[in-house]
């Protein structure tokens, strides 16, 4: 079974600082995706990552994603109170149309 | 285009009894699926529906069932309701056979109690 392990589960970090979060997969996949979560609320998506390689930005955001280490990385730069909140990374095999989640990363951003 | 809504928002049930979440998927959509998150974990995959058939189910008994309708509404049954079957429960729709991402839009989920 495909696993999906986040670190860190939990990060708390002042405004302006940058900080990554790591998502790593245990098999052979080649889409990856990044959603995030406010609480109470459901799953927005943010990212989708589909070669080696492949990067993506939008505002303080910005995720790659490396297949042959089985690592998608999301970094956060200069950040904000606003970007608090849960991010989940999640995994499917091509075709399968089964989403893997990890167990996510909930970030504090401390004014 | 109107996303995807669930229904009910809350319940409670006991231990024993039998419940039924709605899902209408996004517009456009032919998919749906259903996840369980237990509080502080990530969602756990139950199964997805494509064209009214069962297509893919993960590690959960029987006794979770579901239905896709013609329109690509969707319910979620769970029959003999057990205390860990407490969680957020949430649907979500895709469009299958489009051939780049893959990507799910959620609803904002239903919670189920077990007392």
């Amino acid at each position: 079974e495909l696993k999906v392990e986040q670190n860190p589960l939990f990060l708390s970090m002042q405004e302006g600082k940058n900080y990554t979060i790591y998502c790593n997969y245990s098999t052979t996949s080649d889409r990856l995706y990044w959603y995030r979560q406010d609480p109470g609320k459901s799953l927005e998506s943010l990212f989708v990552l589909l070669s080696n390689g492949a990067v993506k930005q939008e505002g303080r955001l910005m995720a790659s994603l490396d297949t042959k280490a089985r690592l998608s990385t999301l970094h956060i730069t200069a950040a904000v109170h606003d970007l608090s909140a849960t991010y989940f990374c999640a995994v499917d095999r091509h075709n399968f149309n089964k989403f893997y989640f990890g167990s996510g990363t909930k970030l504090n951003v401390k004014p | 285009e109107t996303g995807v809504t669930q229904s009910p928002t809350h319940l409670i049930k006991t231990r024993g009894q039998q419940v039924t979440l709605r899902c209408s998927s996004q517009s456009g959509h032919n998919t749906v699926s259903w996840y369980q998150q237990a509080l502080g974990q990530g969602p756990q995959f139950i199964f997805q529906y494509y064209r009214e058939e069962e297509n893919g189910r993960g590690n959960f008994p029987p006794r979770f069932s579901g239905l896709q309708f013609p329109n690509y509404s969707s319910e979620l049954n769970v029959n003999a309701l057990e205390l860990d079957d407490s969680a957020l429960y949430l649907c979500a729709s895709s469009l299958w056979g489009d051939s780049g991402a893959n990507v799910l839009t959620f609803g904002a989920g239903s919670r189920l109690t077990v007392l």
